[in-house]
């Protein structure tokens, strides 16, 4: 199985910051991730899809980046309503893995 | 607008069975994958199975290997997920996703709690 090692597995951050989250796989996996982010009670959101690519309607502060093992997500100026936790997942190969997940939380 | 409705958790005890549905309406239903997604309380998200569009491929989890199978009925929108023998660490929030690699539209989750 590919395992997803996702940091930090929490941050503090203030409106405005800069955020970045890391998603390293344990082997290749090409572009073949996405990134979700998810709300207390809510269900997961897709972000990202293909590694770097902008779901449609998410704001463009948002950006993945990354390749074969090592993949990012940044929040360019971090909003009120972007205080949740964020997951990453690989789509390369069965089973499908999710990261830890990194919560992002108002310093 | 895609809608995904699942339905059937609840409480049950450790060994017997349960099967979630998920009703999707607002898209061509035989055109996609489909995914289950749990996550225990206060857990992360678990990745638990994935059935392609014809539902001949399936794939699931080590964890509900055996114990659990996902299956559709394209006539009626429907997925389903039959989870037998059915053990406390089962206790989750359970979504379906729509997708046919990443999961990208998903519905409200159902609550399956496993205890004597």
């Amino acid at each position: 199985d590919i395992q997803m090692t996702q940091s930090p597995s929490s941050l503090s951050a203030s409106v405005g910051d800069r955020v970045t989250i890391t998603c390293r796989a344990s082997q290749d996996i090409r572009h073949d991730l996405g990134w979700y982010q998810q709300k207390p009670g809510k269900a997961p959101k897709r972000l990202i899809y293909a590694a770097s690519s902008l779901q449609s309607g998410v704001p463009s502060r948002f950006s993945g980046s990354g390749s074969g093992t090592e993949f990012t997500l940044t929040i360019s100026s971090l909003q009120p309503e972007d205080f949740a936790t964020y997951y990453c997942l690989q789509h390369n190969n069965y089973p499908r893995t999710f990261g830890q997940g990194t919560k992002v939380e108002m310093k | 607008q895609v809608h995904l409705v699942e339905s059937g958790g609840g409480v049950v005890q450790p060994g017997r069975s349960l099967r979630l549905s998920c009703a999707v309406s607002g898209l061509s239903f035989s055109n996609y994958g489909m995914h289950w997604v749990r996550q225990a309380p206060g857990k992360g998200l678990e990745w638990v199975a994935i059935i392609s569009i014809d539902g001949n491929e399936k794939y699931h989890a080590d964890s509900v290997k055996g114990r659990f199978t996902i299956s559709r009925d394209n006539s009626k929108n429907t997925l389903f997920l039959q989870m037998n023998s059915l053990r406390v660490e089962d206790t989750a929030v359970y979504y379906c996703a729509k997708g046919s690699r990443l999961p990208d539209s998903w519905g409200q989750g159902t609550l399956v709690i496993v205890s004597s």
